[in-house]
């Protein structure tokens, strides 16, 4: 039973364009939300976070929104630049772990 | 510069054979965890440990087990490696609370054949 959902395996864009990198979970104990970003043949790195108090939060050109009534998180990215191509996982924190999606393959056309 | 760093980046085992896979953090880190990762279905919990010689079982602990002699050391062990371990591995660490993020290391591209 996957808790935390990433329904889009891979996703194209073009330079200086918007990443929208969506995420969905069910279980509404879950008050807090991040982001990482993977690389090949290296380990996640953090990215940004969402605490469940909050709808939004920004750090330079990544944003995550965050919808409790329905359950959904996004990410977005601008403007895209090359450099991001990566896998980004969203992870949901309960009982004093993280939950992962399944994770999303960014690729971002010069 | 924090650091995990994990004791190979490949490794390439026979069937059947004893498996360590080491974790070491040197950011006095009382969280430490140990994720399999395969294409499709993301970062799955293994084990984690939230003290020394303390271990919880994570969401796919079967055909696996750890140790926690020290605080900055967390050993993955498969006693009996099979063909559908073959896998990525990658621990992490986290200071104590509920909202600490996690650092990764590189990860251990494990292959048994």
């Amino acid at each position: 039973d996957q808790q935390v959902k990433q329904n889009s395996p891979s996703l194209s864009v073009q330079e200086g364009r918007i990443s929208i990198l969506n995420c969905d979970y069910t279980n509404s104990m879950f008050d807090y939300f991040l982001w990482y970003k993977k690389y090949p043949a290296e380990g996640p790195t953090f990215l940004i976070s969402i605490s469940s108090i909050k709808d939004k939060n920004e750090d330079g050109r990544f944003t995550v929104f965050l919808n409790k009534s329905a359950k959904h998180l996004s990410l977005h990215i601008v403007p895209s630049q090359p450099g991001d191509s990566a896998v980004y996982f969203c992870a949901a924190s309960g009982m004093g772990k993280l939950i992962f999606g399944q994770g999303t393959e960014l690729s971002v056309k010069p | 510069d924090v650091k995990v760093t994990q004791s190979s980046r490949y490794l390439v085992k026979r069937t059947g054979e004893k498996v360590f896979l080491e974790c070491v953090q040197d950011m006095d880190h009382e969280n430490m965890f140990w994720y399999r990762q395969d294409p499709g279905l993301g970062l799955r919990l293994i084990y984690f440990s939230y003290d020394v010689k303390m271990k919880e079982k994570g969401d796919i602990p079967e055909g696996y087990s750890v140790s926690r002699e020290k605080k900055e050391r967390f050993s993955l062990i498969l006693e009996s490696a099979s063909t559908n371990q073959t896998s990525m591995y990658l621990c992490a660490s986290s200071g104590a609370g509920g909202y600490n993020e996690q650092f990764f290391g590189p990860g251990t591209r494990l292959t048994v054949l």
